[in-house]
């Protein structure tokens, strides 16, 4: 069985302060993909990263960062210099290859903002 | 390239009545997912399809509910005799046949409100 844990469940942050969501993962498989998702208050899901359980190289795009460990299972989120638009719930997620391609989230992690 | 569209958008029904919700994936997109998420929890797995052929459905998935995709394109999810537990927010997602086959991309969802 998958399992996606997000331990922190809301965090609040000045602006421009950095701030890390952290994820924690378990999976038999050996091939696996591990995913962030965010949602706005607007509620529609919006795709952020897929890593293949592979490359465990760490992935920089704009203020965002992802911290990818698989000794510790781990799957961590960085946001660099925090702005209000930042604001939503986010998601990890974990699926397998194949067939065995659904989605298993976590139960997300509140982030507020504050200007 | 639009995204994926789901409709209603939110649904208010009596305990007791049925319900169909559709969903339009991205074109071209031979994968479609029907999830479940409730306030304040991580989306659920209900089912998939891979062009017109439901491949898993998942134990949260009662005989109650049904889903359909028989062409290969929109799906639809239906609940018989609804609940009041049935109340959510019901997401679709697809992603398509190429190299990025597990990146699910989610429509705005259907929030149904089962008094």
């Amino acid at each position: 069985a998958q399992k996606v844990t997000q331990a922190q469940t809301e965090i609040s942050v000045v602006e421009k302060e950095d701030v890390t969501l952290d994820c924690v993962y378990e999976t038999r498989d050996t091939t696996y993909y591990l995913f962030w998702y965010k949602q706005p208050p607007s509620g529609e899901l919006v795709f952020l990263i897929r890593r293949n359980s592979f490359d465990e190289q760490n992935e920089i795009s704009g203020r965002y960062s992802w911290n990818f460990q698989k000794s510790t299972s781990s799957f961590n989120f960085t946001i660099t210099a925090s702005q209000v638009v930042d604001s939503a719930v986010y998601f990890c997620a974990l699926s397998g290859t194949g067939a065995n391609s659904k989605l298993t989230f976590g139960k997300g992690i509140t982030l507020s903002v504050r200007p | 390239d639009t995204g994926v569209s789901q409709d209603p958008r939110h649904k208010i029904t009596k305990r007791g009545q049925n319900v169909t919700f559709r969903c339009d994936p991205i074109s071209e997109h031979n994968r479609l997912y029907w999830y479940r998420q409730t306030l304040g929890q991580g989306p659920e797995f209900l089912t998939y399809f891979q062009n017109e052929a439901q491949l898993e459905k998942s134990r949260l998935l009662s005989d109650r509910f049904s889903a359909e995709r028989p062409k290969g394109s929109f799906s639809t999810l239906e609940i018989q005799r609804t609940e009041q537990g049935d109340s959510a927010m019901y997401l679709c997602a697809s992603s398509d046949p190429g190299p990025r086959n597990n990146e699910q991309f989610f429509g705005p969802g259907t929030r149904l409100t089962v008094l």
